[in-house]
This record gives structure tokens, C-alpha cells and sequence, in this order.
């Protein structure tokens, strides 16, 4: 099993709909998660970092997050061309190890 | 400004040479973190060190090595015994507890 899975890409939505990218994490001691947003040939920027249960929004992002169920997930509201890149889900254990998922290509198109 | 700065931006690299990429960061931070990028793939933990004089194996650390002599510095030699190195490396950095890594311009490293 890998330490951090994404749901499988590409993902292509209209203009103005909402983007869900979700993500599942195997080790339960992980304590913080991250979203990073990566155009392609250029370094991840973070979007979002959840460290609590619950929703955290951030303009038109939203971040949810169940240690329970080891998930955690972003939505991205009234979605732009500009949206569009590769998401990068990051999940970080007590002991600073830092484990990133596949990634999930989202196109949003005008 | 603080940062961190990744160097050479472009490395090409013969066949049998080992070659090292920089990595330095002046952000104080205590972690540090080597990743290795394919195309169309995400990022693979390569080697990660907590503190100075102490690293720990990632994912894919065979035919890679490190050092952390400084809290400034994590240089990645990239060793002949890897045989296929060509790929896009980023170097990271966080502070402990709950907090967010920042990112270095990367290196792309191809082999000739």
C-alpha cells in the first residue's frame, strides 16, 4: 500500500464548476497535510495545509480533512483556466518524514 | 531574501560520474528534503535529515547519497551506481512541528 494515494487523473472540469481532488494516507501517526499546487517544469507552491478534523477554506479552496477514515480532500470553487496544473498531496509523519502522493492533472476549460 | 537555492538549474552528466547538486537554505530551517520527479509523476522521497551530522533514507535511495554538515546545506551526490538518473530533483525544507515545505527551483539532471 503507499503512504499517500490521489485519485487517479487526469481531471477535466468547465469553466466556473467545482474541482474535487481527493487523497487517502496509510500511516495514522501522520500528523499535517498539505496541497501544493506544480505547473508543469516549475517547483510545487502549497495551496492549503490542514492539520485539524474538519473544513478549512481558504478563498476559493477548501480543505477537508478525517484522520479516521485517513482522508483528506480539496475542493476548488467556480474553478479557472489558470486552476489548471498537477495537485500534489503531502502528508507529514511526527518524525518530519515528508510523503507525496502521484499527483492529480486537473484542466479546467474555458 | 530568504530561500532556498538549488544549483546548477541544468546538470548533464556522462555515464560512471558522479555529480552532486547543491542545496542551501538561509529560512533557519531544521529539516531538509531531497525528492526526485519523473515526467508526469509525482514526487519520490530520496533522503531526509531532521538535523545537522543526521539523515534518514527515503523511497529511493539507492544510488544516492548525502551529508548535513550544516543546518544551511544538504548537497545530493548522485552516484554511478544509479543507473538511471536522468529526472528532475527538488530540494525542500520545512521548520518541525506542523508546517509547510518550501521548495527550491529544482535541478534537471540528464545523462549524455
Amino acid at each position: 500500500q503507499k503512504e499517500v494515494e490521489q485519485n487517479s487523473g487526469p481531471l477535466s472540469v468547465p469553466e466556473g464548476a467545482i474541482a474535487s481532488l481527493n487523497c487517502t494516507y496509510s500511516d495514522r501517526g501522520s500528523q499535517s497535510f498539505f496541497w501544493y499546487r506544480q505547473y508543469s517544469g516549475k517547483s510545487p507552491e502549497l495551496i492549503m495545509f490542514i492539520y485539524s478534523n474538519g473544513d478549512k477554506e481558504d478563498g476559493r479552496f477548501t480543505a477537508q480533512l478525517n484522520k479516521a477514515s485517513q482522508y483528506v480532500s480539496l475542493l476548488i470553487r467556480d474553478s479557472q483556466p489558470s486552476d489548471s496544473a498537477t495537485y500534489l498531496c503531502a502528508v507529514k509523519t511526527s518524525g518530519s518524514r515528508l510523503t507525496f502522493g502521484e499527483g492529480t492533472q486537473l484542466t479546467v476549460n474555458p | 531574501d530568504g530561500g532556498i537555492t538549488q544549483s546548477p538549474k541544468y546538470l548533464f552528466r556522462k555515464e560512471g560520474q558522479n555529480v552532486t547538486l547543491s542545496c542551501e537554505q538561509n529560512l533557519n530551517h531544521d529539516a531538509m528534503y531531497w525528492y526526485r520527479q519523473d515526467p508526469g509523476q509525482g514526487l519520490r522521497l530520496i533522503y531526509y535529515s531532521q538535523i545537522v551530522n543526521d539523515f534518514q533514507k527515503g523511497d529511493i535511495a539507492e544510488g544516492y547519497s548525502v551529508s548535513r554538515e550544516k543546518k544551511e546545506s544538504f548537497p545530493l551526490t548522485v552516484t554511478s551506481a544509479q543507473k538511471n538518473p536522468t529526472a528532475f530533483y527538488l530540494c525542500a525544507s520545512t521548520s518541525t512541528g506542523n508546517t509547510e515545505a518550501f521548495f527550491g527551483q529544482g535541478t534537471r539532471l540528464t545523462v549524455v
